[in-house]
């Protein structure tokens, strides 16, 4: 069965500092896909960044990365230099495409930037 | 056209009424979902249309009846709800099923709903 686990219910942080968004995930395929969502107020989901399974290599786009290790099947996702902006929650997702075509969503954490 | 949108965006319903919302997308894609979200709780599928046809139903109440007349629109029809079906209700598509769990989906804001 899929799993995804975000432990971290809500973070707080002061603007500029950096913070780590943590996504443990569980699949017995040896394809699949991880996702990050961000959900702001207004309610849709913002599609951030899509892994494959298959491909470990890290990703950095502006202030946000991703940290992908399947060794300790987590994909993390940080941010630097938070702004108030980036307050939203974030959910991290896995889909297997040869199994359920459906997403699993994680718990979610709501990430709030003080001014 | 890059958009999922969803009607209305708000929506408070007695318990013996009957409403639809409404989705539409003009972006070629042949799968679509509704998901429905509680508060502080992550979405949960509900429907899965592949080609205008029901492809998942993860055992949805049958006051929940989801309709796709065509490839652009999908509806989900409500009746005799109940104050518990009070959340978020979001509707995504994808280029199609398989492309959709590898790609991602693309979503629409969601339409609040309340039944009181």
């Amino acid at each position: 069965a899929q799993k995804v686990t975000q432990a971290q219910t809500e973070i707080s942080v002061v603007e500029k500092e950096d913070v780590t968004l943590d996504c443990v995930y569980e699949t017995r395929d040896t394809t699949y896909y991880l996702f990050w969502y961000k959900q702001p107020p207004s309610g849709e989901l913002v599609f951030l960044i899509r892994r494959n399974s298959f491909d470990e290599q890290n990703e950095i786009s502006g202030r946000y990365s991703w940290n992908f290790q399947k060794s300790t099947s987590s994909f993390n996702f940080t941010i630097t230099a938070s702004q108030v902006v980036d307050s939203a929650v974030y959910f991290c997702a896995l889909s297997d495409p040869y199994n359920n075509n459906d997403m699993r969503f994680g718990a979610g954490t709501r990430l709030t930037v003080k001014p | 056209d890059t958009e999922v949108t969803q009607t209305p965006k708000h929506l408070v319903m007695g318990m013996t009424n009957k409403k639809s919302l409404k989705c539409e997308q003009h972006m070629g894609h042949r799968a679509m979902y509704w998901y429905k979200q509680k508060a502080k709780k992550p979405p949960e599928l509900m429907f899965v249309y592949s080609y205008e046809k029901l492809s998942i139903n993860e055992s949805v109440p049958s006051r929940f009846s989801p309709e796709c007349p065509n490839s652009s629109l999908l509806n989900l029809h409500l009746h005799a709800l109940q104050p518990e079906d009070s959340a978020l209700y979001l509707c995504a598509s994808s280029q199609d099923l398989g492309t959709g769990a590898f790609a991602g989906y693309t979503f629409g804001s969601g339409t609040r709903l309340t039944v009181v």
